[in-house]
Order: C-alpha cells, then structure tokens, then sequence
C-alpha cells in the first residue's frame, strides 16, 4: 500500500479485556516497529521486528504485551486483560531494511480502557 | 530511562517569528538525530535530519543546529507559520541501529 496503515483508529475497551491491534506496513518494507504515545511522555518503543531475525521484545513494558508478524508483513500486537494505564496511542511504523532511518508511521490506535 | 530530553513542552510564536526547540542526548554512540512532525491525528513524519560530522543542516524554513561537545542538538523554524502548528519530536540512532530513541515532544502554536 502506499503508506503505513493501522485498524482500528479507535479502540475502547472495558478493563480486563484484551484487545488487538493492526498494522499493514508499506511493501516491501521488511522492518516493522510498533511505539506507543502517551500525553506528555513521547513515543515510547515497544518492539521491533526485522525480516526473519528473532524480534526485538526489550520495550514491552510487561507480560501483558505481545505481538507477531505473519509472513513478514501485516502486525498485530495484543494487550491482555488491559488496564487504564494501557490508554495510549499505538504507533507502528515500517522501514526498507538496511534504511535504519526514516520511519514511517501509521496513523495510529487510539485505545481508551474505561 | 529518558535518553534524550526535549525542551520546552510547549511553545507559543507569533506568525513570522522564530521557534526553537531543543535537545539534549546523553548517549556519545548516536550518530543520526532526526527531527519528527507530528499533526493531530496523524503520525510523525520526518521533518529533517543531521548527522555530527556537520554543525548545520538547513532545509527551507527549518535548520538543525548540532553541537557535539555538549551533546545538542536544536531545531529553529524561521518565519513560523500557523500551519507549523504541530507537535515536534527529536529523535537519535545509535551505530545503524534501527531503533529510534523519541523526546518528549514539543507542542508548538503559532499564533497570528
């Protein structure tokens, strides 16, 4: 596709549910990152994965979190039993591989936990 | 830990002012440190970038000033426009890496 798309735009959701979230990278894109934004507290990484290469885990900030890639191209992360403090915006973006720089992101989850 | 620390939060300029916006890294192995756009309701989007072999980079309005000594890096919109109203992130990489290190954020109103 022609840019980084992200399902849904919007996401409530009742504490202790679990919910996903999508990401469609650019094709041929083969890195894929997600990132999470919260008021006031900037983009926060979260995981990264890179073409076939065990992905990179070390943001997620509990066991609650996780996240797969299938075939190397669509994402989808999974919040288990969410809390509030899970409310956030979830940003992924994609790259070329060997481009480190130049992310770029998708529009993003809004998750709201009530 | 906050790797990289962005100042001020949030910021107000008058149409065709200046508006600055600053950075300060810890980490001496980032070697790229980019600047990200970010609109309401969208996602960031690179505005520039600089690496510290070079002290000034400038595209159009906005120049990146870098200083290696003390582990700076700033972002000057000249002639700020009301559609410069977004939120702005700096960001560094270390070695090739691909993961980006963000800032905090600066929010940026330009008033008329």
């Amino acid at each position: 596709g022609a840019g980084v798309s992200q399902s849904p735009s919007n996401k409530v959701t009742e504490k202790g549910k679990d919910v996903e979230l999508r990401c469609d990278p650019i094709s041929g894109h083969t890195a894929l990152y997600w990132y999470r934004q919260s008021l006031g507290q900037g983009l926060e990484f979260l995981i990264y994965f890179q073409g076939n290469s065990a992905p990179d885990k070390s943001g997620l900030p509990s066991d609650r979190f996780s996240a797969e890639r299938t075939g190397g191209s669509v994402s989808t992360l999974t919040i288990q039993r969410t809390q509030q403090e899970d409310s956030a915006v979830y940003l992924c973006a994609s790259n070329r591989q060997g481009a480190p720089y130049g992310y770029t992101f998708g529009s993003g989850t809004r998750l709201t936990v009530v | 830990q906050q790797q990289v620390k962005q100042s001020p939060q949030s910021l107000i300029v008058q149409k065709g002012g200046i508006s600055i916006i600053n950075c300060a890294y810890e980490n001496t192995a980032f070697d790229y440190f980019p600047w990200y756009q970010q609109f309401p309701g969208k996602g960031p989007a690179l505005l520039i970038a600089i690496r510290p072999d070079v002290s000034e980079k400038k595209e159009g309005r906005f120049t990146i000033s870098f200083n290696k000594s003390a582990k700076q890096f700033s972002l000057h919109i000249m002639d700020s426009q009301p559609g410069d109203s977004a939120t702005y992130f700096c960001a560094a990489n270390a070695g090739g890496g691909n993961k980006l290190t963000f800032g905090t954020g600066t929010q940026l109103k330009v008033e008329l």
